[in-house]
């Protein structure tokens, strides 16, 4: 049973240019959680998502940021126009039902050149 | 919102030695979580805990959550070389539709000397 799978690993963006990360939950998962980590500081809440639905994007910048979880394929950030305080990791985490134990994926570290 | 304060922020240890760290919050957390996050890597889950006073051990690792709710602590002994990590305590409330946002404390770096 795979774990949660991000991808990339690394991504390059120049500035002004769109990243795309891409998440697949754990086998089983419906609930996917995106988080945010910047360098030397702990993971910070950005949006959860269900199939098909946004329930709570509180800790999301209002601007360039958008999450989506499709019926099929991987729940995606995608992040418009990035600026260079966009550079952190961002790791996904999915559970099988609200409220039950996350797990993680590796995370995606976005630089932004 | 919620803030965590998580102490020391490193430590340098030889092996063998225990090591204690703990989180502190002015807020109730329902759930308290210790991870561990090796680098490049996503936080891995150590011990979860559920009910305030509550003392969990997972093999060299135990956790308690403490009884005022604000608070926990992880103590790990005779450290070992693969221990080296960042240690991260994260808590979660159960209230208001909100019990799946993790807060997450900033972490204590942990250098194990051999």
């Amino acid at each position: 049973n795979a774990g949660v799978m991000q991808n990339p690993r690394h991504l390059v963006r120049r500035r002004g240019q769109e990243a795309r990360l891409r998440c697949s939950p754990m086998k089983g998962h419906s609930h996917v959680y995106w988080y945010r980590q910047l360098p030397e500081e702990g993971l910070k809440f950005m949006v959860y998502l269900q199939k098909e639905n946004i329930i709570d994007e509180s800790g999301m910048p209002k601007e360039r940021f958008s999450a989506e979880f499709p019926k099929e394929g991987p729940s995606i950030l995608r992040i418009q126009q990035v600026v260079r305080g966009d550079s952190a990791a961002y790791f996904c985490a999915s559970s099988p039902g609200v409220g039950t134990e996350a797990f993680f994926g590796q995370g995606t570290r976005l630089t932004v050149v | 919102g919620q803030q965590l304060n998580q102490s020391p922020q490193s430590m340098f240890i030889q092996e063998g030695e225990d090591v204690s760290m703990n989180c502190t919050s002015s807020s109730i957390f329902n759930t308290w979580l210790w991870y561990k996050q090796d680098p490049g890597e996503g936080p891995v889950l150590l011990i979860a805990l559920y009910k305030a006073g509550e003392l969990t051990s997972n093999g060299r690792l135990t956790a308690q959550f403490g009884i005022t709710r604000k608070d926990s602590f992880l103590n790990i002994s005779a450290s070992i070389p693969s221990d080296v990590g960042i240690y991260f305590c994260a808590g979660q409330i159960n209230s208001g539709g909100s019990n799946y946002k993790l807060t997450f404390g900033k972490g204590t770096l942990l250098t194990v000397n051999p």
